[in-house]
């Protein structure tokens, strides 16, 4: 298994620039997640999924939309790019919701937005 | 809300160190705690858990235990190695909000030989 897989790993977009983060999973997981971590401020969840064709909001959502077609995909984009969204990205699954569950993380796309 | 706090870096040990890194929680449940690690240029993975009170989590020579009284999970280790550096990240997931993990906001260690 590959596990969580991202793609880029690394990217550069200017201000106004659109662009979608890929993320998949061959783990056959039903939830999936995006998080972003900025210095010194952890992790914060953006959108997740419990499901194919369920999307919900986390914590930070706004500049970001997510769909959910497959069970294995669940890509990131970003409408027009801020520089408030320089970051780095982490996608994460795990097998099922629940507050004991272990979400499998990918290696992660570092975004600067210029 | 739910809330984690964990002890600010960086914290730098030489090889065989005791390692202690606290971590207190807030929330208006019963959450599961879970300590995750990030090695350089890499993504999080799960180094321990636990998921109810009194239960301990180990791994790797790591343990944490799950404290009610004192809402905390700190991360402990007898003796260091120089693999051992990287990002540790408390954080717990209730029944409430158990699609969200909420993290603290991580503790770097430097291991030194």
């Amino acid at each position: 298994n590959a596990g969580v897989t991202q793609t880029p790993k690394f990217q550069v977009l200017k201000t106004g620039q659109s662009m979608t983060l890929q993320c998949a999973q061959d783990m056959n997981h039903e939830y999936m997640s995006w998080y972003r971590q900025d210095p010194g401020m952890g992790l914060r969840l953006i959108h997740y999924s419990v499901g194919a064709g369920i999307t919900d909001q986390g914590e930070v959502p706004n500049g970001y939309n997510v769909s959910r077609s497959t069970t294995e995909d669940f890509p990131l984009r970003l409408l027009s790019a801020a520089p408030s969204q320089t970051s780095v990205y982490f996608c994460a699954s795990s097998y099922q919701q629940g507050p004991g569950e272990t979400q499998y993380f990918g290696p992660g796309t570092r975004l600067l937005v210029l | 809300g739910d809330s984690v706090t964990q002890m600010e870096g960086p914290v730098t040990l030489s090889e065989e160190a005791l390692l202690t890194i606290n971590c207190t929680y807030t929330a208006t449940g019963y959450p599961s705690l879970f300590w995750y690690v990030q090695y350089p240029g890499e993504g999080l993975q799960l180094l321990l858990k636990a998921t109810k009170a009194d239960d301990k989590g180990s791994n790797k020579g790591f343990e944490a235990t799950y404290r009610k009284e004192t809402t905390s999970f700190h991360l402990e280790k007898g003796s260091v190695q120089v693999s051992d550096s990287a990002v540790y990240f408390c954080a717990l997931s209730d029944l409430a909000g158990s699609e969200k993990l909420v993290f603290g906001k991580g503790t770097k260690l430097t291991v030194n030989p």
